[in-house]
């Protein structure tokens, strides 16, 4: 069965500070894709990332990056000097795969609430 | 950019009334979903549509049916609502077209209570 966990339920840190969330997923397909969203208190959630299994480049943006390593089965996200804007829920994310094929669905992680003080 | 409109930010309704949260996309996308969250819980899928007419369930259908009449727009009943729906609702679409695992793309979320 396909799975993703964010064992990390809250993150606090204080503002500048470097901040990483994990995402740990589980899948037995060798081509699949992987999601990042981000979720503001103003409630949607916000495409950051996607990811395919065949591109373990990680990938930088401003004070994003993505960390993907196939061989633990990590996709992880660290914001660099991190702002309090940045204050949100993070989801991480993985294409469902069936015996059909791609479903058009996405499995998610439970979330990490990230908060940044001043 | 995609916009996706759900019609309220916020829904106060009481227990046994019909229900309809509706959700608009703009961008000709086959798939559209809806989701409830809550603390905990995470995101939960409750029903999902990849084409007009069509309708696949969720993992929590229960208590919720859906409509899709049109590309555009998908709608949410709740057909007798009860007070363990008070949720966040967010609808969310993507695109086929283009090879599989286009990102969703989601609304601003409808906050319901059930009084």
């Amino acid at each position: 069965a396909q799975k993703v966990t964010q064992a990390q339920t809250e993150i606090s840190v204080v503002e500048k500070e470097d901040v990483t969330l994990d995402c740990v997923y589980e899948t037995r397909d060798t081509t699949y894709y992987l999601f990042w969203y981000k979720q503001p208190p103003s409630g949607e959630l916000v495409f950051l990332i996607r990811r395919n299994s065949f591109d373990e480049q990680n990938e930088i943006s401003g004070r994003y990056s993505w960390n993907f390593q196939k061989s633990t089965s990590s996709f992880n996200f660290t914001i660099t000097a991190s702002q309090v804007v940045d204050s949100a829920v993070y989801f991480c994310a993985l294409s469902e795969i069936t015996g059909s094929g791609y479903t058009g669905k996405l499995i998610f992680g439970q979330g990490t609430t990230l908060q940044v003080k001043p | 950019d995609v916009k996706v409109t759900q019609s309220s930010r916020y829904l106060v309704k009481r227990t046994g009334e019909k229900v309809f949260l509706e959700c608009v996309q703009d961008m000709d996308h086959e798939n559209m979903f809806w989701y409830r969250q809550d603390p905990g819980l995470g995101l939960r899928l409750i029903y999902f549509s990849y084409d007009v007419k069509m309708k696949e369930k969720g993992d929590i259908p229960e208590g919720y049916s859906v409509s899709r009449e049109k590309k555009e727009r998908f709608s949410l009943i709740l057909e007798s609502a009860s007070t363990n729906q008070t949720s966040m609702y967010l609808c969310a679409s993507s695109l086929i077209g283009r090879g599989p695992n286009q990102p969703q793309h989601f609304g601003d979320g409808t906050r319901l209570s059930i009084l």
